[in-house]
């Protein structure tokens, strides 16, 4: 079991391009969940999703910022026009359903760092 | 609105010592409280749990104690090693939402 699996683990864009970060669960999982973590601080909520169904996007920007867990294939979070604040350590993490408990507690994946120039 | 935050950002403990890491939270409507381990380059790592309805929860070399009357959530680690040098962070679960506090860099002194 190879685990949550993101790429790339680091990105580097210039203000105003695309970032695209893929996440892909544990096999068996179908919860994922995105936290975005700014140097030395906590990881911040962005989104929960399921398979084709965005759950929980309480925690994401209203602009330039979408998320989306195909049937197929790994979830995506998207960030178009990428400003230096977005620059910052973006966690992915699975479960196998709803985490109602620690105990189906969530597996973080390493994280995708994206700096933004 | 929720918050789970920390006491202390730091704490330097000599090797061999017990190391006791404080939260503080405020919903008290969260189903679980979780602890977890970060280190450098990585994700979060689960450490322990404990239920609402319980006050401590042992776990090998860590104690979790939760304290509802004053919302208080400590993580107590037993013999400190090297090892244990990390970021701790306390997160608070509730509706299927995992809520993080900034956390507490541990350093571990030979």
């Amino acid at each position: 079991n190879a685990g949550v699996m993101q790429n790339p683990r680091h990105l580097v864009r210039r203000r105003g391009q695309e970032a695209r970060l893929r996440c892909s669960p544990m096999k068996g999982h179908s919860h994922v969940y995105w936290y975005r973590q700014l140097p030395e601080e906590g990881l911040k909520f962005m989104v929960y999703l399921q398979k084709e169904n965005i759950i929980d996007e309480s925690g994401m920007p209203k602009e330039r910022f979408s998320a989306e867990f195909p049937k197929e294939g790994p979830s995506i979070l998207r960030i178009q026009q990428v400003v230096r604040g977005d620059s910052a350590a973006y966690f992915c993490a699975s479960s196998p359903r709803l985490a109602r408990s620690g105990a189906n507690v969530l597996t973080f994946g390493a994280g995708s760092r994206l700096t933004v120039l | 609105g929720e918050s789970v935050g920390l006491h202390l950002p730091t704490l330097s403990v000599q090797e061999g010592d017990n190391s006791i890491i404080n939260c503080a939270y405020s919903n008290s409507a969260s189903d679980y409280f979780i602890w977890y381990k970060q280190e450098s380059g990585k994700g979060p790592q689960f450490i322990i749990d404990i239920r609402s309805n319980m006050d401590k929860r042992q776990g090998q070399r860590v104690t979790v104690l939760l304290n509802k009357t004053v919302k208080h959530l400590s993580l107590q680690i037993a013999a400190t090693q090297p090892g244990d040098s990390a970021v701790y962070f306390c997160a608070e679960l509730n509706a299927g939402k995992s809520t993080f506090g900034d956390g507490t860099t541990l350093t571990v002194k030979p």
